[in-house]
């Protein structure tokens, strides 16, 4: 079955600097790629996510980036902000199954 | 517009009781996803179900653990005495079309602690 993996599982950045999490596939029928987003004790939100026939897509200070070849997809924030502070999950979906299979997270804590 | 429902938010139980989940999904929504989330670990699939179907239920373990989405009302979890290790967040997300629209939305959780 599906295995994302997920790096870093912990990132700590300065106010309005850059975040970038990596995430990698091993199935490659997977075609969809959803970020979420998760404040403690709340539920996953979906933030941003590509289908597999698209390479790049941005949505105000987030842009998600998908190399289909090497099997990885990134999140990239730019000009963090405090309350982008939370644990953040990628995901794959598609290929042999009907489901989500999630990376492990990374805690992003912005520092004001 | 209601997003996806779950109930109760927090359940407690002793070991050896059941505990019994609810989900309804968004107005629109067929397809139901069942994810467990254990202390700061991601999410793990359990089953998938349409309305009165099962689709997939291959993360859900074999023993003690059952879902169902019948015709008319919410998705049930339901899990046949509750041990510790069943601890644990359970999130339940709904999609419009399944494996043809794949964006999920989820509920706020149930809180399910074995004392």
């Amino acid at each position: 079955g599906e295995n994302v993996e997920q790096h870093p599982s912990t990132l700590s950045v300065q106010e309005g600097d850059s975040a970038v999490i990596k995430c990698t596939y091993s199935d490659s029928a997977s075609n969809y790629f959803p970020w979420y987003k998760q404040e403690l004790g709340k539920r996953p939100q979906l933030i941003i996510d590509i289908r597999s026939n698209v390479g790049e897509k941005k949505d105000q200070r987030i842009a998600v980036t998908l190399n289909k070849t090497a099997k990885h997809f990134s999140l990239h924030i730019t000009e963090t902000q405090p309350e982008d502070s939370a644990v953040y999950f990628c995901a794959a979906y598609g290929g042999s199954n009907y489901k989500l299979t999630f990376g492990k997270g990374t805690l992003l804590t912005v520092n004001p | 517009n209601a997003g996806v429902m779950q109930n109760p938010r927090h359940l407690v139980r002793r070991r050896g009781q059941e505990a019994r989940l609810r989900c309804s999904p968004m107005k629109g929504h067929s397809h139901v996803y069942w994810y467990r989330q254990l202390p700061e670990e991601g999410l793990k699939f359990m089953v998938y179900l349409q309305k009165e179907n099962i689709i997939d239920e291959s993360g859900m373990p074999k023993e003690r653990f059952s879902a169902e989405f019948p015709k008319e009302g919410p998705s049930i979890l339901r899990i046949q005495q509750v041990v510790r290790g069943d601890s644990a967040a359970y999130f339940c997300a709904s999609s419009q079309q399944g494996a043809l629209d794949y964006e999920q939305y989820f509920g706020p959780g149930t809180r399910l602690t074995v004392t």
